[in-house]
């Protein structure tokens, strides 16, 4: 069974670095029949696609976070992670990575971590 | 950005109701629209891909339907189980995904 769990901080100071990882099991981040992404939820709030990476390298992202996000994939560790520039309050959220599914020409997130909170203070 | 409009925002409903969520995109996107149902502090989980296809698992008194700007997702017999927020995605556009703002189905 596929699982996927994210692991961070918890709590992030404004203008530090918000890193988190997924550790993906019962998959592999190096097959090329899944996409790899993140999305977050405000509390009390609805869905924000932050962006994906395939096993290549090759990443899209939200544009209204582009300048300040980098996902990457290490296939080594079945991992990917995120990493998220000079957060302030408006990026705490709960974080959730999830895998992506290619079928039927368009593209669907089938597998979900449980998600993790992830606080910015100043 | 293509946006997605959920309509309603809410409901009300009773066990055995038949409810039906619209999702209107902001330009066509054929049929690259998925539904995926949230409980509180849980993660989404996919309920119907490609606008019509139901994933494994799922009972099949959900059902997904529509393509261009129009889709809409049914329950023809509300289960005790099935109060959650619902939500649509696009994954049409590969430069930015995005989702509706969510529909909660509340008991009556």
């Amino acid at each position: 069974q596929v699982q996927l769990q994210e692991s961070g901080p918890g709590l992030v100071k404004a203008s530090e670095t918000l890193s988190l990882t997924c550790s993906v099991s019962g998959a592999s981040v190096g097959s090329g029949d899944y996409y790899w992404s993140w999305v977050r939820q405000p509390p009390g709030k609805g869905l924000e696609w932050i962006g994906y990476v395939y096993y290549t390298g090759s990443t899209e992202y939200n544009p209204s976070l582009k300048s300040r996000v980098t996902i990457s994939v290490d296939k080594s560790k079945n991992q990917f992670s995120l990493n998220l520039n000079s957060p302030t309050a408006a990026d705490t959220a709960v974080y959730y990575c999830a895998r992506v599914k290619w079928d039927l020409l368009t593209y669907y997130f089938d597998f979900w971590g449980q998600g993790t909170l992830i606080t910015v203070s100043s | 950005d293509i946006q997605m409009t959920q309509s309603p925002s809410s409901l009300s409903a009773s066990i055995g109701d038949r409810v039906t969520i619209t999702c209107r995109a902001s330009r066509t996107i054929g049929s690259s629209l998925n539904w995926y149902q949230q409980k509180p502090g849980k993660a989404p989980k996919l309920l119907i891909y490609a606008a019509s296809s139901l994933q494994g698992g799922v009972p099949s008194r959900f059902t997904g339907s529509g393509s261009g700007t129009d889709f809409t997702l049914t329950i023809t017999s509300l289960q005790p189980e099935d109060f959650a927020t619902y939500y649509c995605q696009q994954t049409y556009s590969s430069l930015s995904w995005t989702f509706g703002q969510g529909t909660k189905v509340e008991v009556k």
